[in-house]
């Protein structure tokens, strides 16, 4: 089945310094992916939608000047988290849908750790 | 291998009528299980959820029943509506939600009136 890699899987960094993550779909083209952050105890916050070749979509409260997200290739999508804070730890996780049939496949989450 | 799985990439029932989306899994470690619902061309939002501890949450029409003995939870839907038309998503982590999320493939529901 289609799946959806992202990396790193966990990362550990110090305040200040800028994160990138990685997600790829690895046997399909997509052309919209979604990234969300998911809170211990919560559900998934959608952050945003990437779309490739333009501008993401930020929902409403997401920094968009913090959370860069491009979106160059239809396999590739990155999000970085910029001069990232303590409260910036958590899981990031990304889903890429699958143009011509519409599935929504979900990457295995990063964990970011801002020391 | 897939830890979560939704056997049923689809389905169909008549408004007014129950619509029960189901969703097992493999990991015995699992503690805390999720549904999202998904419209075309927009990303999940969630839906309900339900802890270990429990065997069943409600909300509204919507139900979630959890039987651990079988690793298997379902989604029941009350009365459905055309509205209710979309892919559900069942997911599910260790550790109370501390671990990242691992999703089924979806479920496309379709409710005709």
């Amino acid at each position: 089945g289609a799946v959806v890699s992202q990396h790193p899987s966990r990362v550990i960094c110090k305040s200040g310094t800028s994160v990138k993550i990685e997600c790829r779909s690895l046997d399909f083209q997509a052309t919209t992916m979604f990234w969300y952050r998911q809170f211990p105890k919560q559900s998934l916050m959608l952050m945003a939608t990437s779309n490739e070749g333009s501008k993401a979509t930020y929902e409403q409260g997401v920094e968009k000047d913090k959370f860069l997200i491009n979106h160059a290739s239809l396999t590739l999508s990155t999000l970085t988290v910029t001069s990232a804070h303590p409260e910036d730890s958590s899981f990031y996780i990304c889903s890429a849908l699958r143009g011509n049939t519409g599935e929504l496949f979900f990457g295995e989450g990063s964990r970011l750790t801002v020391l | 291998d897939q830890q979560v799985k939704q056997n049923s990439p689809s389905l169909s029932v008549q408004e007014g009528r129950i619509s029960i989306l189901n969703c097992d899994y493999t990991n015995s470690m699992f503690d805390y299980f999720l549904w999202y619902k998904k419209y075309p061309a927009e990303g999940p939002t969630f839906l309900i959820s339900i802890s270990s501890i429990k065997d069943k949450n409600e909300d509204g029409r919507f139900t979630v029943f959890l039987n651990k003995s079988a690793k298997h939870l379902s989604l029941h839907i009350v009365p459905s509506q055309p509205g209710d038309s979309a892919v559900y998503f069942c997911a599910a982590s260790e550790n109370s939600g501390n671990t990242p999320l691992v999703f089924g493939k979806g479920t496309r529901l379709s409710v005709i009136a």
